[in-house]
């Protein structure tokens, strides 16, 4: 079965720090792969995804992920943060084929707390 | 812009009252999913649609109810909330080829 695990609860940043959300990720085979934010009262909305070719995607907002394979892990980054970052980060894998019993697995979510 | 809506955005109910919830969606997606998701915590998939087909999940209880009339449209029916059900219910499209999901906004549900 697949599951994500993001080890951080709740990080706190200084506004302008660099920033790194940690997913680690059990899949059997090469999964696709997520990260989505929420902020408060809000629905999620995706800021990257990898699916296959070059293990560093980029993302709006700012953001990059770089897919290793070794850790089966699926890290977040950003070089500056700001205020707006503050929210809440799911990291999620799917399946790397479609059909009938498609879904994806979300992690527990990480806590950003962005401060001034 | 092609979305997914869902409405209401809020929406309080009476204890053991019916209450049904909304979701939209223009981005002509076969696959239309209802999470659950109670305050800090992952969103828990209850059930979605494959086209016309309804995938239930295991352990999504019986008092939540689905229905999804043609493409556009998912309903999310609660038969009798309890105060457990205070949630909130996020809507979710996809194309079922792995290209990750769409979400609606979602519904704050509470239950007095």
């Amino acid at each position: 079965a697949q599951s994500v695990t993001q080890p951080d609860i709740h990080i706190t940043v200084s506004e302008g720090a660099s920033l790194e959300l940690r997913c680690n990720y059990s899949y059997g085979a090469t999964p696709y792969l997520f990260w989505y934010v929420q902020s408060p009262g809000q629905g999620l909305q995706l800021l990257l995804k990898y699916f296959s070719g070059d293990t560093l995607v980029q993302g709006i907002k700012g953001f990059e992920a770089e897919f290793k394979r070794s850790q089966s892990s699926f890290n977040l980054r950003k070089p500056s943060v700001h205020w707006s970052d503050a929210a809440e980060y799911f990291c999620a894998v799917g399946p790397n084929s479609g059909g009938s019993n498609y879904k994806l697995t979300f992690g527990k979510g990480t806590l950003l707390t962005v401060n001034p | 812009d092609a979305m997914v809506i869902q409405n209401p955005r809020y929406q309080v109910t009476q204890f053991g009252k019916p209450v049904t919830l909304s979701c939209s969606q223009t981005l002509n997606h076969n696959v239309m999913y209802w999470y659950q998701q109670k305050s800090s915590q992952a969103p828990k998939l209850l059930f979605h649609y494959y086209d016309k087909d309804f995938n239930n999940e295991a352990d999504t209880p019986d008092n939540f109810q689905s229905r999804r009339p043609n493409t556009s449209f998912c309903f999310l029916d609660i038969r009798s909330p309890g105060l457990g059900d205070a949630a909130m219910y996020l809507c979710a499209t996809s194309r079922a080829g792995g290209s990750g999901y769409t979400f609606g906004s979602g519904t704050r549900l509470t239950v007095v």
